[in-house]
């Protein structure tokens, strides 16, 4: 089955710069890479996803960038605020037929420093 | 829209005790997952359905833990008899076709 390791496991970061999280991925086979982001007490929220047909994707400050090659995927945030501290997840899944399921990540603390 | 729809919120109940878990997925969505969170474990995915047939419940603990999906809007997550061990947060998500999971805001189960 699929396995997704996440890096790092905690990330602090001074309000301002950005922040790099990166997820690898085994299955070949793995299609479709979302990432959530996590508040406390809350559900995680998917923020952003790629699919293995294309190689970058751009939301305003956050950005993924996907190497199917050396199978992994990296969540970029530029220009970090206060409000992205949170746990972000990575995931991967083979979609090609149905909504077969997503292997998470263990996490990534970030931490925005005022 | 309301996203998905969890009930109860927070629970807390005695070993031993029987606990069933609501979720309402968004409409129009044909996948519903069921996950816990712990701090030891992380997110697992406990068992998930396309189109109200579960597909895949090999992430479910034991035979203590039961799912249903009667209809495309409503799901339970039952567990007979609850054990101190089964304390987390419960999530449910609906998804479309090939789409990404939206979660619920969860259930934090405390079993005493």
């Amino acid at each position: 089955g699929e396995n997704v390791e996440q890096h790092p496991s905690t990330l602090s970061v001074q309000e301002g710069d950005s922040a790099v999280i990166k997820c690898t991925y085994s299955d070949s086979a793995s299609n479709y890479f979302p990432w959530y982001k996590q508040e406390l007490g809350k559900g995680p929220q998917l923020i952003i996803d790629i699919r293995s047909n294309v190689g970058e994707k751009k939301d305003q400050r956050i950005a993924v960038t996907l190497n199917k090659t050396a199978k992994h995927f990296s969540l970029h945030i530029t220009e970090t605020q206060p409000e992205d501290s949170a746990v972000y997840f990575c995931a991967a899944s083979p979609r090609n037929f149905g909504n077969e399921k997503l292997t998470f990540g263990t996490g990534t603390r970030l931490t925005i420093i005022p | 829209d309301a996203g998905v729809i969890q009930s109860p919120r927070h629970e807390v109940t005695e070993m031993g005790q029987e606990v069933t878990l609501r979720c309402k997925p968004i409409s129009g969505h044909n996948s519903l997952f069921w996950y816990r969170q712990t701090m030891m474990r992380g997110l697992e995915l406990l068992i998930y359905f396309n189109n109200n047939v579960p597909i895949d419940d090999s992430g479910m603990p034991e035979d203590r833990f039961s799912a249903k999906m009667p209809n495309a809007s409503f799901s339970t997550l039952k567990i007979q008899p609850s054990e101190p061990r089964d304390s987390a947060v419960y999530f449910c998500a609906s998804s479309l076709q090939k789409g990404g999971e939206f979660f619920g805001p969860g259930t934090r189960l405390t079993v005493l």
